[in-house]
C-alpha cells in the first residue's frame, strides 16, 4: 500500500489560510470517509485534529477544517498563528482492511 | 486524566525481539481499542497493529505480520507488542494510540509519548 501523497511544505502569514491536500485512490481517500488529520510539533506525539474527513474532536479549535472530493482530503487552517507550525499528516481506511498514512507537511507560519 | 505510558523499547541486534508495553489510565480500557503506529527517524507515521477492545480481533500491517503480534490484557489496562524477527527497518518510535469511539483502526484520538526501538548490531 503506496503512503498517500502531500506536499513536502506548505507555508503562511498569521491570520491567513492555507490548505494541504492529501491525495490517494479509490481504495483509500476515495473509497471511504475515514480520512483523519493529526499534527505533530517536534520531539512529540501526534494530535488528532479532524476524523472522519471532517469532524472535529472536542478542543481542537474551529480553525482547522477538512473536506473531501474524490480522491483528495483537504485540511484548511484558518487565521493561521504562529503555534500552527508543525508537521500534518493525514491517514486513511484502505480496501485492505489497513491504514495507510500520507508523507506528511511541513507547515511554515511566516 | 486519560494517559497512556509506553516502555520496553532499548537497542536489539537483528533477529532478535522485544515486548513493548503500554499502560492505559483514566480511561475504561476494555471499551477502546488499540494501535501501535511507528516513526522511523526523521520519517513519517506507519501504522503497525491493532487490536478490538475485547482482544477478539488483531490486525496487522503487511511490514510485520508474522513477526510481530499485539495483544492486551484488560485487567491490568496494558497494551502490549511482541517484537521478533527485528530487523534494522523496524527501528523507530514506537506509539501506543487509543481508536476513537465506534473505531478499530481509522481514527486515533489519544497517544502515548512514544518508546525508542532500534535495530542495530
Amino acid at each position: 500500500q503506496s503512503a498517500l501523497t502531500q506536499p513536502a511544505s506548505v507555508s503562511g502569514s498569521p491570520g491567513q489560510s492555507i490548505t494541504i491536500s492529501c491525495t490517494g485512490t479509490s481504495s483509500d481517500v476515495g473509497g471511504y470517509n475515514y480520512v483523519s488529520w493529526y499534527q505533530q510539533h517536534p520531539g512529540k506525539a501526534p494530535k488528532l485534529m479532524i476524523s472522519e474527513v471532517s469532524d472535529r474532536p472536542s478542543g481542537v479549535s474551529n480553525r482547522f477544517s477538512g473536506s473531501k472530493s474524490g480522491n483528495t482530503a483537504s485540511l484548511t487552517i484558518s487565521g493561521l498563528q504562529a503555534e500552527d507550525e508543525a508537521d500534518y499528516y493525514c491517514s486513511s481506511y484502505t480496501s485492505s482492511s489497513s491504514l495507510v498514512f500520507g508523507g506528511g507537511t511541513k507547515l511554515t507560519v511566516l | 486524566e486519560v494517559q497512556l505510558l509506553e516502555s520496553g523499547g532499548g537497542l536489539v541486534q537483528p533477529g532478535g525481539s522485544l515486548r513493548l508495553s503500554c499502560a492505559a489510565s483514566g480511561f475504561t480500557f476494555s471499551s477502546y481499542a488499540m494501535n501501535w503506529v511507528r516513526q522511523a527517524p526523521g520519517k513519517g507515521l506507519e501504522w503497525v497493529s491493532a487490536i478490538s477492545g475485547s482482544a477478539g480481533s488483531t490486525y496487522y500491517a503487511d511490514s510485520v505480520r508474522g513477526r510481530f503480534t499485539i495483544s492486551r490484557d484488560n485487567s491490568k489496562n496494558t497494551l502490549y507488542l511482541q517484537m521478533n524477527s527485528l530487523r534494522a527497518e523496524d527501528t523507530a518510535v514506537y506509539y501506543c494510540a487509543r481508536a476513537i469511539v465506534g473505531a478499530i483502526r481509522h481514527a486515533f484520538d489519544i497517544w502515548g509519548q512514544g518508546t525508542m526501538v532500534t535495530v542495530s548490531s
